[in-house]
């Protein structure tokens, strides 16, 4: 019972590099989300999708992208990594009205 | 802007004894709130949830208070046990699935 992975668990990056993270579930929901956790800090969301093909931003969206082309993955990108752009980094996955499940992190240093 | 707020970062309680965790809001237009737990290197994990159209909801030895007028709402366990030690999280939403989370509450349950 996966429920919702994320890779890699940990990795650090040059200034300007750019990589994918990786987050797919196993649940069937049709809702996932990504997060970013700062230390000392709550979850802010980056964006959100309400089904494949569907993606919307959140309250923390520049300097990412992603994309939606199934219902079980919601890879995360960033283009130009900045240092600003270290943190902890969750995925969450929900049905319509449901309670988010998430993974268990990124953690992402930009050196 | 904090929309959702923990004013206390840390906690540390007594084991058998209450823990009370508080939270306070800003936006009127919040009607779900939520708590999540919080372990070392792993995910948040959906904890109790309280629909604005209630005061209180329970679950065992979970119990949230929700008081609309003050805009505020508490997590209480009683007994605390002392693998309830975690970092809490309060949530809020407003009738979609985008979460508002606060910044946590460290709880350590002392034996």
């Amino acid at each position: 019972n996966a429920g919702v992975t994320q890779t890699p668990k940990f990795r650090i990056l040059k200034i300007g590099q750019s990589m994918t993270l990786q987050c797919a579930q196993d649940m069937n929901h049709n809702y996932m989300y990504w997060y970013r956790q700062d230390p000392g800090m709550g979850l802010k969301l980056i964006y959100y999708s309400v089904g494949a093909g569907i993606t919307d931003k959140g309250e923390v969206p520049n300097g990412y992208n992603v994309s939606r082309s199934t219902t079980e993955d919601f890879p995360l990108r960033l283009e130009l990594a900045a240092p600003s752009q270290t943190s902890v980094y969750f995925c969450a996955s929900s049905q319509l009205d449901q309670p988010q499940h998430f993974g268990d992190g990124t953690r992402l240093s930009i050196l | 802007d904090q929309q959702v707020k923990q004013n206390s970062p840390s906690l540390s309680v007594q084991e058998g004894r209450i823990s009370i965790l508080n939270c306070d809001y800003t936006n009127s237009m919040f009607d779900y709130f939520l708590w999540y737990k919080k372990y070392p290197a792993e995910g948040p994990t959906f904890l109790i949830s309280i629909s604005s159209i209630k005061d209180k909801n329970e679950d065992g030895r979970f119990t949230v208070f929700l008081n609309k007028s003050a805009k505020h709402l508490s997590l209480h366990i009683v007994p605390s046990q002392p693998g309830d030690s975690a970092v809490y999280f309060c949530a809020a939403t407003e009738g979609a699935q985008k979460l508002v989370f606060g910044q946590g509450t460290r709880l350590t349950i002392n034996p």
